[in-house]
């Protein structure tokens, strides 16, 4: 079975520039997250769905930075525009429902931002 | 003060060592707690889960203090291919919040 699946594997914009990210769950995951990990830390969470549902985006800078599930399956994550210390990993993670269950990752997107 | 707190290490030990992480966490309504591996460049994946009981999976020993706010994973017997940064993990409200990791470097 195919994992979590996130395109592209790596962008280079510059700063002021729009970009986006792509995330495929796992089949029959209603669970999905967007993490941020810079250099030497641990992911931080950013927006979690429930569905196309939005439960917590508490973490997402709003100023700049968007997402959408439309259908409840594919998620895409945008920033416009892009500054400097946007540059990190971005990491999609997926689970079924149930509190507690293990979450998947995918390989994630390393943004450089110059 | 970070809610999830390890050693940023690097470990550097020998084949064979044993090794122990720790963590403390701040947020006493945490309701699970994990520790996840990650290779270097790769995505994390969940090592194992940390009951109050204590648990052991192999080589790998998790432990819990609720009273504390503390978890600890022990490798026994490192390996080689133990290098990774093992992230200690809690979950509040189906949130994980992930500490920083620490760094493990296992030398033949």
């Amino acid at each position: 079975e195919a994992g979590v699946v996130q395109s592209p594997r790596y962008k280079i914009i510059e700063k002021k520039q729009p970009v986006a990210f792509w995330c495929n769950p796992i089949s029959g995951h209603n669970t999905l997250y967007w993490y941020r990990q810079n250099l030497g830390q641990g992911p931080e969470l950013l927006i979690r769905y429930e569905n196309e549902e939005a439960v917590d985006d508490s973490q997402l800078p709003k100023d700049r930075f968007s997402a959408e599930r439309l259908k409840g399956v594919d998620s895409t994550l945008k920033i416009q525009p892009a500054e400097l210390g946007d540059s990190a990993v971005y990491l999609c993670a997926s689970s079924l429902s149930k509190p507690g269950n293990e979450q998947f990752f995918g390989p994630g997107t390393r943004l450089t931002v110059l | 003060r970070k809610e999830v707190e390890q050693d940023p290490g690097p470990f550097n030990v020998p084949e064979g060592a044993t090794v122990a992480f720790n963590c403390t966490y701040s947020n006493s309504a945490s309701q699970s707690f994990f520790w996840y591996r990650q290779d270097c460049r790769k995505e994390p994946k969940l090592l194992m889960s940390v009951y109050s009981s204590g648990n052991e999976d192999g080589r790998f020993t998790a432990q819990l203090n609720r009273a504390s706010q503390y978890i600890s994973l022990l490798i026994r017997d490192s390996k080689l291919s133990d290098s990774a940064t093992y992230l200690c993990v809690v979950s509040q409200g189906g949130k994980l919040i992930f500490g920083q990791g620490t760094e493990l470097s296992v030398k033949p």
